[in-house]
């Protein structure tokens, strides 16, 4: 069964630098996510992407961060100046729509 | 903002128990899915109710979406070890995001 990816399983990096979270979506999905989740917190909604552009973004997604979509199969997570309150697991989704989000098994992000 | 309280956050009872798992809101919402996570891993979709008042079953796993659609419960009949993990439900709206509710976390002991 096909299955999102996403790279690193673990990233650590220092408070100011840049990270980029990587994702490959199931290849016919249309609509992209990503959502984080702060230890022994929720789930928490971040953005979503569809026809190369934001179609939705919380209060969380502000000016530090951005996706994109450079090729027809990676969907990046760009975070340009990290803080210690960003380390969490951050997992991507995708779908077709009116079809259940398939999430990847997250990238775990440790801001030092 | 739209909040899912989920109760209890925590449970752990003997295999062969019954036990309900609530997810309540204010909100109303257009989809309510229920998902399970393991350590390490994604939300694993387990099931998506869309009508009010609908009950959907998956062998031991019992969920029901209230007739208002502002609620929803899981029940698991006759627990095994195999249904130890963290449960969550998720709201759907009108826009494209879910609205994750703040998780059961279950511990079935043989």
């Amino acid at each position: 069964e096909p299955e999102v990816t996403q790279t690193p399983s673990h990233q650590v990096t220092q408070m100011g630098q840049e990270v980029i979270l990587r994702c490959v979506p199931i290849s016919n999905h249309l609509y992209f996510y990503w959502y984080r989740q702060i230890l022994g917190q929720k789930v928490e909604f971040l953005v979503s992407f569809y026809n190369n552009e934001i179609s939705e973004k919380s209060e969380i997604f502000d000016d530090q961060f951005s996706v994109e979509r450079p090729d027809g199969s990676n969907f990046t997570l760009k975070i340009r100046s990290t803080k210690l309150e960003d380390s969490a697991m951050y997992f991507c989704a995708s779908t077709l729509r009116y079809s259940p989000l398939h999430f990847g098994n997250g990238t775990r992000l440790t801001v030092t | 903002t739209q909040l899912l309280e989920q109760s209890p956050q925590f449970l752990s009872i003997q295999e062969g128990e019954n036990l309900t798992v609530y997810c309540n809101s204010s909100s109303v919402f257009s989809s309510l899915q229920w998902y399970r996570q393991e350590p390490g891993e994604g939300p694993v979709l387990l099931v998506t109710v869309v009508t009010g008042g609908e009950v959907k079953k998956l062998k031991r796993l019992t969920f029901q979406f209230g007739d208002a659609r502002k609620d929803s419960s899981l029940h698991i009949t006759a627990a095994q070890p195999g249904d130890t993990g963290l449960y969550l439900c998720a709201g759907g709206s009108s826009g494209d995001k879910l609205t994750f509710g703040t998780g059961t976390r279950l511990a079935v002991r043989p």
